[in-house]
């Protein structure tokens, strides 16, 4: 079945240091997903990639989807306390499989 | 919009008690989802509704879980009997469609904590 694997699975960082999350996938996806749950909240929807080699900038993050659809990063530039939470990739594998990563938690240091 | 609408937000019960989640998506969302989340296993799909018909409800871990969805506006999850290994939160998300074979944005609803004793 399809895998889905985000590393680090932890990451603690001095505010003002740069951040980056990395989603894999066994399959060729369809689209990639990222989304953002504060602690204690929900997951949030923050972007979609859909094309081969696709780089969207929201800000301060940066996401960008693998040439051969198998990957995605999301980076965060300059990190802030907001930035706290977990980041999940949610990989979709043409309708057959919506699969969620198992997150990223970000820690951020004042 | 109130955006999903989950209740109760937190349920303590115990072992071999009913529960039953309830969840309102989106107005005009046609799929419904809903998910389990714990420390172990993270964010796990249980079962979807298009148009309320479930379309696949292979995550759903035994039999004593069940779903139903009567109308657009309205879903619940019921666990009978429950188990303490049943406690974690239990979100509820909606979307608007899937297109071009692929899933649209989710929207979450708040999640409902349940503590099995």
């Amino acid at each position: 079945g399809q895998q889905v694997m985000q590393i680090p699975q932890y990451q603690h960082v001095q505010e003002g240091e740069d951040f980056t999350t990395y989603c894999n996938s066994s399959t060729t996806l369809s689209n990639i997903q990222w989304y953002k749950q504060r602690p204690g909240g929900h997951p949030v929807f923050l972007i979609q990639l859909v094309k081969s080699g696709e780089v969207k900038k929201q800000k301060r993050l940066t996401f960008q989807f693998g040439e051969a659809k198998k990957n995605s990063s999301l980076h965060i530039t300059a990190t802030q306390t907001t930035d706290v939470g977990t980041y999940f990739c949610a990989e979709d594998n043409y309708g057959q499989n919506f699969v969620f990563g198992p997150g990223t938690r970000l820690s951020v240091l004042p | 919009d109130a955006g999903v609408i989950q209740s109760p937000r937190h349920e303590v019960t115990e072992m071999g008690q009913e529960v039953t989640l309830r969840c309102k998506p989106i107005s005009g969302h046609d799929y419904l989802f809903w998910y389990r989340q714990t420390m172990m296993r993270g964010l796990e799909l249980l079962i979807y509704f298009n148009n309320n018909v479930p379309i696949d409800d292979s995550g759903m871990p035994e039999d004593r879980f069940s779903a139903k969805m009567p109308n657009a506006s309205f879903s619940t999850l019921k666990i009978q009997p429950s188990e303490p290994r049943d406690s974690a939160v239990y979100f509820c998300a909606s979307s608007l469609s899937r297109m071009m074979q692929s899933t649209d944005t989710q929207y979450f609803g708040p999640g409902t904590r349940l503590t099995v004793l």
